[in-house]
């Protein structure tokens, strides 16, 4: 049978469209999230991160949206290209110190040209 | 290049060896994290280290060893490998969090 875990959300759009991958994050009191992508066979990369004081943020291309009443994110990009081809990770972190962040599944993106 | 260097890229091992994977980071961060990553499924903490000289479990630290040798350097030990075992490994460190971690690009490491 299937292992939980293998198959990737997935999220296919044709080039030059927008974008919208949705996560659920499991602690109330999380105060900072991130958006990373990974590219096949590389690292996290640090996209856009937004504060729990914040349900809002631009950077280049790419908007996060916060709602803390349903615990959950969201990640824009407009106007997507064949670059934007990823597994695409939301975090959540906690606190001072070594602040440690807990990782979501992922979700596979696919530009259709 | 500024960043987190791993090595090595890619290791074999059998069942029952040991080794050590290297992390190091020119970047002058004070803490450190090791993370695993299983096929389809995101990271999870190994362990980390806050500063010089500490240590902390993570998520999963069981059959892992970790060493913070200096402010740079971060390495991650099996002592006794095991099939389980057989993930992508990452380093990453930060200076603080509102900059979020740097990542090294991983080691694939296949336990037989």
């Amino acid at each position: 049978g299937e292992s939980v875990g293998l198959h990737l959300p997935t999220l296919s759009v044709q080039e030059g469209d927008n974008s919208i991958i949705n996560c659920a994050y499991s602690n109330s009191a999380s105060d900072y999230f991130i958006w990373y992508k990974q590219e096949s066979g590389k690292g996290p990369q640090f996209i856009i991160d937004i504060r729990s004081n914040m349900d809002k943020r631009q950077g280049q291309r790419v908007t996060v949206l916060l709602n803390k009443t349903v615990k959950h994110l969201s990640l824009q990009i407009a106007a997507t290209q064949p670059g934007d081809s990823a597994v695409y990770f939301c975090a959540e972190g906690l606190g001072q110190g070594a602040q440690k962040l807990v990782f979501g599944q992922g979700t596979r993106l696919t530009i259709n040209p | 290049n500024a960043g987190v260097t791993q090595t090595p890229k890619f290791q074999v091992l059998k069942t029952g060896q040991s080794m050590t994977l290297q992390c190091a980071q020119d970047m002058n961060h004070n803490s450190m994290y090791w993370y695993r990553q299983d096929p389809g499924m995101g990271l999870r903490l190994i362990y980390y280290s806050a500063s010089e000289g500490t240590t902390d479990k993570g998520e999963v630290p069981n059959g892992y060893n970790v060493s913070r040798l200096n402010k740079r350097e971060f390495s991650l030990r099996l002592e006794s490998a095991a099939p389980s075992q057989t993930s992508v490994y990452f380093c990453a460190s930060i200076r603080t969090l509102n900059y979020g971690y740097t990542f090294g690009s991983g080691t694939r490491l296949t336990v037989v």
